[in-house]
């Protein structure tokens, strides 16, 4: 079955040591999609890649990078992790939006990212 | 942005009763319109989604939702709940042609045996 895959599933990092997220994806979707989830709220978009033009939401922290080597494959950096990051980290993958469009966003199982 | 108001935290049903969870959304324009659930431990899945045509879309699972374009709002129906639909429920609304999916607060659904 085509699926968009998050690895680890579960993360523990340190305060301040840097950590990397995993994506892939075998949907063959031009874009790629990180949002944070913190407990109990909305999932929050982080930014996007369409192809390998990033997309960064104004209002994401400069501690998080992101980098897609190729379509299957999508990163998240957490540079210097903080308390406050602790949280569920979603990848999702859709075709590209059009004006007309019907495209969807398919989520990956999320990695949860415990800060000590 | 849009922004996206889900009326209810927390809704507790017992099985076979009927499920409505409100969503309503900000925004006048051509909007693309989805359901998702997340069920305890699992990722967030499609439940139904609306693009265009037939205001009333059904969806995986016995769920329902109605466009509602005057009211700006996009409820979820369910005639008779089981216990398997114990999940967290996001409305989600996007402006067509963009990237961002803004979603709501979310629902927590609990179905009592």
């Amino acid at each position: 079955d085509a699926m968009v895959i998050q690895n680890p599933r579960y993360q523990v990092t340190q305060f301040g040591k840097p950590v990397t997220l995993s994506c892939s994806q075998t949907l063959n979707h031009n874009v790629m999609y990180w949002y944070q989830q913190k407990s109990s709220q909305a999932p929050k978009l982080l930014f996007h890649y369409y192809d390998k033009d990033f997309n960064n939401e104004a209002d994401t922290p400069d501690n998080f990078q992101s980098r897609r080597p190729n379509t299957s494959f999508c990163f998240l950096d957490i540079r210097s992790p903080g308390l406050g990051d602790a949280a569920m980290y979603l990848c999702a993958t859709s075709t590209r939006p059009t004006s007309g469009g019907t495209d969807t966003q398919y989520f990956g199982p999320g990695t949860r990212l415990t800060v000590l | 942005a849009q922004s996206v108001s889900q009326h209810n935290h927390h809704v507790i049903l017992s099985e076979a009763a009927s499920l409505e969870l409100g969503c309503n959304y900000s925004y006048g324009g051509t909007v693309n319109l989805f359901w998702y659930v997340q069920y305890p431990g699992q990722h967030l899945q499609l439940l139904l989604k609306y693009f265009s045509g037939d205001p009333l879309v059904k969806g995986i699972k016995g769920f329902e939702a109605e466009f509602i374009k005057s009211k700006f709002s996009f409820n979820l129906r369910k005639p008779s709940v089981q216990w398997s639909d114990t999940a967290e429920y996001f409305c989600a609304v996007k402006t067509k042609g963009d990237y961002k999916l803004s979603f709501g607060a979310g629902t927590t659904v609990t179905v009592r045996a």
